[in-house]
This record gives structure tokens, C-alpha cells and sequence, in this order.
């Protein structure tokens, strides 16, 4: 069963403006990592955090995890056109990965 | 980054035909391949984990009879839908991870395969 769900399912920006995605979960876990997936292609690592860290950068990827909620947001800063794709969080259910619903990002140029 | 290939990208067939679908992994040794599988605008259903040598382990729901998975050697995993109908069209994704473990940020995936059954 999916444990990581999204929300918004779908959000659309213009250039330069921040995209915040949220993600909830359902057990207790070692980490949460983040996907990005453009059409029609595979998935890429964006970045990990670990169940004892609070927020994690990436270049202008921002991942803040709050286990007592469990939940976590992406930020995306000053976002561009070529960060148009779907994010996914996943959590690991034994030795498995299980990806959230997704968000459908759309920035506009 | 560790480079995982998928072949083919996409494929067209017949109702009742099979289809192979191919996950290599070209620069490392893939102790364990995920198969997922993708309906439009959905997130990633997995199907089964494939270990080198043994049987692959399937998901509730998933037919093992319908989606053959091998896993013979350290960089090739395949899957073959049997006997393809229109409802097993969909977008296909495998992933590969050298550690033997999908938690590690270490899980790298093929670009997918778009199978359509006509």
C-alpha cells in the first residue's frame, strides 16, 4: 500500500516564484528520500533525509521532515521552467520502497 | 552516477502476444532490481523485487504467471508480460540498487518502457 501521500496534487507557478510540496506518511522510518520524474521517463534522486534530521539543503531544494507530524515539505526556490516534472516522496517499507501519490509541478516561462 | 538501462523505451503489440522488457545496469552489479509499473499520471506500483539467482518476490495482486521476472546475472533483470491484453498496457519502470537495499538514496531507474497492447 502507498504510505506517502501528497498534497497539492497538481500546482502551477510561474519562473521565479517557490513550489512547496508537502508530504504525509503513516509508520515510523529510518528516512524519507525525494524523487523527481519527468514525462514519460524514470525517476532521479533528489535528496534524502534521515529520521533524526529536521532539514536538509540541496543546492535550491529545501527538505524539512518533521517526524511527529510525519511529514515532510520540498521547497524549490526561485523555481524555472525545467523544474516542470512530478515529485514523489518515498518511505521504505522493509526493504521497499513505496512512493507517495505525487505532485505534478507546472512552471510556467 | 550509476547508469541503469532500459530496453525497449517503448513497444507495440498484438493482444495475446508476449513482450520482454530489459533493465541492465551498465557501471555497476545490481545485487537487487525493482519492477514497477505506472498508469497515467499515478505514482509507481511496485510489482516485485528481483534477486541475482533466486526467484523474484511478488506483490499482493501481482501475477507471477503474467509477469515473468529474471534475474540471471549481476547487471540484467527482465520482465516478460505473457499473453499481453489491452489492460496490461502501461508505463513499465525498473530500478536497480548495488547495496542490496532501496532505503539508501542508492536506487537508481531505467528510463521506463511504454507497452501498448492493441
Amino acid at each position: 500500500s502507498q504510505q506517502g501521500e501528497e498534497d497539492p496534487q497538481a500546482l502551477s507557478i510561474q519562473e521565479g516564484e517557490n513550489a512547496t510540496m508537502n508530504c504525509s506518511y503513516k509508520t515510523s522510518i529510518n528516512n524519507l528520500q525525494w524523487y523527481r520524474q519527468n514525462s514519460g521517463r524514470g525517476l532521479v534522486h533528489l535528496i534524502l533525509i534521515r529520521s533524526n534530521e529536521r532539514e536538509k539543503h540541496s543546492g535550491r531544494l529545501r527538505v524539512t521532515l518533521d517526524t511527529s507530524k510525519k511529514s515532510s515539505s520540498l521547497l524549490i526556490t526561485a523555481s524555472r521552467a525545467a523544474d516542470t516534472a512530478s515529485y514523489f516522496c518515498a518511505t521504505e517499507n522493509g526493504n521497499k520502497l513505496v512512493f507517495g501519490a505525487g505532485t505534478i509541478l507546472r512552471v510556467k516561462s | 552516477g550509476a547508469v541503469v538501462s532500459q530496453h525497449p523505451s517503448w513497444v507495440i503489440c498484438k493482444s495475446g502476444t508476449s513482450v520482454k522488457i530489459e533493465c541492465r545496469s551498465l557501471d555497476f552489479q545490481a545485487t537487487t532490481m525493482f519492477w514497477y509499473r505506472q498508469f497515467p499520471k499515478q505514482s509507481l506500483m511496485l510489482m516485485a523485487t528481483s534477486n541475482e539467482g533466486s526467484k523474484a518476490t511478488y506483490e499482493q495482486g501481482v501475477e507471477k504467471d503474467k509477469f515473468l521476472i529474471n534475474h540471471a546475472s549481476l547487471t540484467l533483470s527482465t520482465l516478460t508480460v505473457t499473453s499481453a491484453h489491452p489492460e496490461d498496457s502501461s508505463f513499465y519502470i525498473c530500478s536497480a540498487t548495488r547495496t542490496g537495499f532501496a532505503n539508501t538514496g542508492e536506487l537508481f531507474f531505467g528510463e521506463g518502457s511504454r507497452l501498448t497492447v492493441l
